[in-house]
């Protein structure tokens, strides 16, 4: 049981260029998030979703695009990088029960040159 | 606008030394509160979940209470060991709405145990 593994582990980009951050669970969640965390800002929400087939803004979306490609799939696609998004992406599940608890990926720490 | 407040931002404590670890939060209307440890590096394993309600959770060495009238909560660790060394972040999700799916976090207390 994997849990929820996040790739790549690191990435330099150079402004403009495009990514996807891909996400997968092995634990059956219907619910998946992309955060970014920088420092002195703590951890942000940028998308989520709720279960297979829906999307939703959090926090900060500008600049991000998300694909819920499956109930174990959820990507995060900058389209044209900027240096602003020069963070540590995490991912997180969470089974949509009554606590509704959240597990997190390892991260992806990307760099905008 | 939810805000989470973890006070203080750093802690440095000898090992064997008991401690707790303060958040507190604006809006009472949460739906539950969750504790994480970040090692530096790494994602973030989560601790313990408190239900609105309920008053406290524990796991081993750890207890965490919630006083969700006062807006704060406190994370207690016993005996504290160097491997306890890390970042601890709080964070609340609200009780409805459209943002309900939404964590609001805390910038977390990083705890150095000095062996």
């Amino acid at each position: 049981n994997a849990g929820v593994t996040q790739t790549p582990k690191f990435q330099v980009l150079k402004t403009g260029q495009s990514m996807t951050l891909q996400c997968a669970q092995d634990m059956n969640h219907n619910s998946m998030y992309w955060y970014r965390q920088d420092p002195g800002m703590g951890l942000r929400l940028i998308y989520y979703s709720a279960s297979e087939g829906t999307t939703d803004k959090g926090e900060v979306p500008n600049g991000y695009n998300v694909s819920r490609l499956n109930k174990r799939e959820f990507s995060l696609r900058l389209e044209s990088a900027a240096p602003s998004q020069t963070s540590v992406y995490f991912c997180a599940s969470s089974e949509d029960r009554d606590s509704y608890e959240q597990y997190f990926g390892p991260g992806t720490r990307l760099t905008v040159t | 606008k939810q805000e989470v407040t973890q006070i203080p931002a750093a802690l440095s404590v000898p090992e064997g030394e008991n401690l707790v670890l303060n958040c507190s939060f604006t809006d009472s209307a949460i739906y539950n509160l969750q504790w994480f440890r970040q090692d530096p590096g790494k994602g973030l394993t989560s601790l313990l979940l408190i239900q609105s309600s309920q008053r406290e959770q524990t796991s081993g060495r750890l207890n965490a209470s919630l006083d969700k009238s006062s807006g704060r909560s406190t994370l207690y660790i016993a005996a504290s060991q160097p491997g306890d060394s890390a970042t601890y972040l709080c964070a609340v999700r609200p009780t409805s709405g459209a943002g309900s799916y939404q964590l609001t976090f805390g910038k977390g207390t990083k705890l150095s145990v000095i062996p």
